[in-house]
Formats: structure tokens, C-alpha cells, sequence
């Protein structure tokens, strides 16, 4: 599988625009960038997927770096319920691997 | 409520212990996995289900562990002769399809403690 690289952790102030980073230099033109997110004692929820061009949902949005060798996860307005790991997983649009492989996520903090 | 749900939340055992866990996944959801997660780490995949058939096993999957899901509904992971390396947070997810499209819903998870 391809790997992602994240920070080990970012601090936002709520009510702010939060950036979160990921690398994927090793991207195959077939994987889609998918974003999960676990909040504190909760099991992983999704957040949103891309595959070449920017997507927004009502969760947030993801810009695709051109080359789609980085991406970015934008939350517009951070909350304090914003507070969690972020993981940015690659998943084969081939259907040939259906889990999530997860790395060790970026743990975003919202200070009030 | 109609996600994901997991029994029981917290399990104590002793080493040597055989242990169940049970999943019930989102109703008409076909894909059930299994994942683990240890502290300060991702989850990592256990095995996967569609249906009732199990598609695929992790290497992490050790002989003392087994899954099944009968009738295609709810899955059960039991741990056989329990080790402390076995402590961890065991995760269950649904999805309704295999695609990329088809995102995955997750339980609340079973802690697993090992004494």
C-alpha cells in the first residue's frame, strides 16, 4: 500500500481555520486520498475523499496538490469537538483492497 | 440508533482466557471488518467479511484468533488462550459496499485488557 506521512500533531484556536498536512509521494494514479478522523474513546468516522480535483462537504474540505503528491484537510471553523486524530489513508479505486490502512494520524488540539 | 454497535464495551481477563466479541453492523451493510488498535497507534486490519464469507486475513491474525459471521448479519472475534499482548482496543466496521465510494462506519470498540 502507499504510504501517507502527517505531523505527529498541530494546536488550532477555535473559531479559526485549521490546515492539515499530508504527503503521499508514493501516490499511484488510481488512489483516492481519504480522510478519517477519531474523536477521544469513539471508534474512526470519515470525513471526505478525493481523488484529483478540491472536494467540500459539509465536515470540511480537501485540496489536491496538482501533482496529488501532498493534500490538505481544511476545517473552516475549528471547534472544540474538532479536537482528535486525523488519519489520511490511500485507498486503491480499483476495488482491489477494500480496508483502511492507517498510520499513526496527526492529533489536532483546539484551544478555546 | 443505527450504527455500528459493539458487546461488550470493556473486557477484563486473565491470561490463558478465552474471550468473545460480538459486532452488529449496520443492517443491509455486506462488508463487516475487524481492526485493532493499540496505544498511540492507527487501527490495523484484522480480517474482513462479505456476507457471511471471510475475504481476507491479516498476518497479525494469529491461529488463537477466529472470526465468523454466520448468517451474514452480526460477527463474532474470539481470542483463544489470551496473552497480554493481546490488550488492546478491537474495532468493528461496516460498509454497504467495497468501492471507494463506500465509506466505513465504525463501533465504539471493545477494550480488551489483559491481566
Amino acid at each position: 500500500d502507499a504510504k501517507t506521512t502527517q505531523p505527529n500533531s498541530m494546536e488550532s484556536n477555535e473559531e479559526e481555520p485549521v490546515h492539515l498536512p499530508c504527503n503521499h509521494s508514493t501516490i499511484s494514479g488510481t488512489d483516492y486520498i481519504h480522510w478519517y478522523r477519531q474523536l477521544p474513546s469513539q471508534g474512526p468516522e470519515y470525513v471526505i475523499h478525493g481523488l484529483t480535483s478540491n472536494v467540500n462537504n459539509r465536515m470540511a474540505s480537501l485540496a489536491i496538490a496538482e501533482d496529488r503528491k501532498s493534500s490538505t484537510l481544511i476545517l473552516h471553523r475549528a471547534t472544540l469537538r474538532d479536537a482528535a486524530v486525523y488519519y489520511c489513508i490511500l485507498r486503491d479505486g480499483t476495488g482491489a483492497n477494500s480496508k483502511l490502512t492507517f498510520g499513526k494520524g496527526i492529533t489536532l488540539s483546539v484551544r478555546p | 440508533d443505527t450504527g455500528v454497535s459493539q458487546d461488550p464495551r470493556h473486557k477484563i481477563t486473565k491470561r490463558g482466557q478465552n474471550v468473545t466479541f460480538r459486532c452488529d453492523p449496520i443492517s443491509e451493510h455486506n462488508r463487516l471488518y475487524w481492526y485493532r488498535q493499540t496505544l498511540g497507534q492507527g487501527p490495523e486490519f484484522l480480517t474482513y467479511f462479505q456476507n457471511e464469507a471471510q475475504l481476507e486475513k491479516s498476518r497479525l491474525l494469529s491461529d488463537r484468533f477466529s472470526a465468523e459471521r454466520p448468517k451474514g448479519s452480526f460477527s463474532t472475534l474470539e481470542i483463544q488462550r489470551t496473552e497480554q499482548g493481546d490488550s488492546a482496543m478491537y474495532l468493528c466496521a461496516s460498509s454497504l459496499g467495497s468501492g471507494v465510494r463506500y465509506e466505513q462506519f465504525f463501533g465504539p470498540g471493545t477494550r480488551l485488557t489483559v491481566l
